[in-house]
């Protein structure tokens, strides 16, 4: 089963500028989770989607923006780039439907830098 | 409002010495807690996971971690260190229903040959 694949890998922008990531989930997954990670902040959570629908959301500005489609692929966005937006976006699946336990699969990554 | 502080962001060893990463959570419910790896320029791979089912988790690579609520922890451990296992180790905790998961700061694991 091919794992959940990021586009894509780096990405060089100025401030100002927005950008698209886009993450593949597991076959059969219907959630999709964001995650932030920078040295300073570590991981934080962006948001989750979940059959289309924006199921949990973090505490991130309105610049940061998502959404799914129904084949569960998910797009997050990033409008009007800050400098201190430069980081590492993970991307994780899961079935989303089994509860607390419900294991989440991490794709590679998109590198982000901001200049 | 869950938690997971992890104690020691880098940790050194001795190949073949015991690896012991320290993870203490801080939750109003039964929490549900796991281990995560990360290479370098990789994603976040699972190591185990507590599911309520038993206290002591086994996970891949000869990680195992022990859930004990009286101390609030879920230390990772593994009898013999390798080279391989140098990499950044994340805790994290999830409440209940589908909640995200709180990570800890992580652990950065250096082995020494």
């Amino acid at each position: 089963k091919a794992g959940v694949t990021q586009t894509p890998r780096y990405l060089i922008k100025t401030r100002g500028q927005q950008v698209t990531l886009s993450c593949s989930p597991i076959s059969g997954h219907r959630s999709v989770s964001w995650y932030q990670q920078t040295p300073g902040q570590g991981l934080q959570f962006l948001f989750e989607y979940f059959s289309e629908t924006q199921r949990n959301k973090g505490n991130f500005p309105g610049r940061f923006s998502g959404r799914q489609f129904s084949n569960s692929r998910s797009e997050m966005n990033v409008s009007t780039l800050e400098l201190g937006d430069s980081a590492l976006y993970l991307c994780a699946s899961s079935t989303g439907t089994s509860g607390p336990t419900d294991t989440q699969y991490f794709g590679p990554g998109t590198r982000l830098t901001v200049l | 409002a869950q938690s997971v502080t992890q104690l020691g962001s880098h940790v050194s060893v001795s190949e073949g010495a015991l690896v012991l990463l320290r993870c203490n959570y801080s939750s109003s419910v039964p929490p549900y807690l796991f281990w995560y790896v990360q290479y370098p320029n990789q994603g976040l791979q699972l190591l185990l996971k507590y599911t309520s089912a038993a206290t002591l988790v086994k996970g891949i690579n000869d990680f195992e971690a022990e859930f004990k609520k009286s101390e609030t922890s879920f230390h990772l451990t593994k009898p013999s260190a390798h080279m391989s296992d140098a990499a950044e180790y994340f805790c994290a905790v999830r409440k209940s229903g589908n909640t995200p998961l709180v990570f800890g700061k992580g652990t950065r694991l250096s082995v020494i040959a």
